[in-house]
């Protein structure tokens, strides 16, 4: 769905460096969440916001920093990349708890 | 937190035969529970959901059904076609897992003509 877009679409860093995703939805969405997809363990949820100034820790959040200080955006920020963050990298939203969730169109993030 | 169980990992049928994905889910709050297609290269896109005050629910060739009391959910594919070939992810929501959607590792289905 055009209503929320990631930047960039490929990345690739070196180990070490810190590097920002960048989510943004238009739907004024309560929930904004980061997965990371990783081939043989699915979609993993890296952290989730329920509003502005409200983040909290989800299944694999180390190394992983946010903030989301307006409704539309949701950064994900590696502090100091690592080559087992080599992913991709999905950002989505929705409005409540029971609405569907809708997924950006990635992020592939290479770590050398 | 939920824990989303899927089975199985690989699928593969002939066009036009049925296929069946299972998932079992930890969290007894849970309430609702979506299905997700994602197609090589793309995004996770979703196909049907259900709410956990219904049993099933239909929509063309693709159905859910739900049981509480076991605490699972089943994917129904009928009349497959070569273009239903793509990675499925159950998911569930629970109070206990934060309003965060959880996803089962995906199955990958090959329908072959």
């Amino acid at each position: 769905d055009a209503g929320i877009t990631q930047s960039p679409r490929y990345k690739i860093t070196e180990t070490g460096r810190q590097v920002t995703l960048m989510c943004h939805q238009t739907w004024s969405h309560s929930y904004m969440f980061w997965y990371r997809q990783d081939l043989g363990h699915g979609l993993r949820l890296i952290y989730y916001s329920a509003a502005a100034d409200i983040t909290d820790k989800g299944e694999v959040p180390d190394g992983y920093v946010v903030s989301r200080s307006k409704t539309e955006n949701f950064p994900l920020t590696l502090e100091s990349a690592t080559r087992s963050q080599t992913s991709v990298y999905f950002c989505a939203s929705r409005q409540g708890n029971n609405s569907p969730l809708h997924f950006g169109n990635g992020t592939r993030l290479t770590v050398t | 937190g939920e824990n989303v169980e899927q089975h199985p990992s690989t699928l593969s049928v002939q066009e036009g035969d049925s296929a069946v994905i299972k998932c079992t889910y930890s969290d007894s709050a849970s309430n609702y529970f979506p299905w997700y297609k994602q197609e090589l290269g793309k995004r996770p896109q979703l196909i049907i959901d259900i709410r956990s005050n219904v049993g099933e629910k239909k929509d063309q060739r693709i159905a859910v059904t739900l049981n509480k009391t076991a605490k699972h959910f089943s994917l129904h594919i009928t009349e497959t076609q070569p273009e239903d070939s793509a990675v499925y992810f159950c998911a569930a929501l629970g109070f206990n897992s934060g309003y965060a959607l959880n996803f089962g590792k995906g199955t990958s289905l090959l329908v072959t003509p």
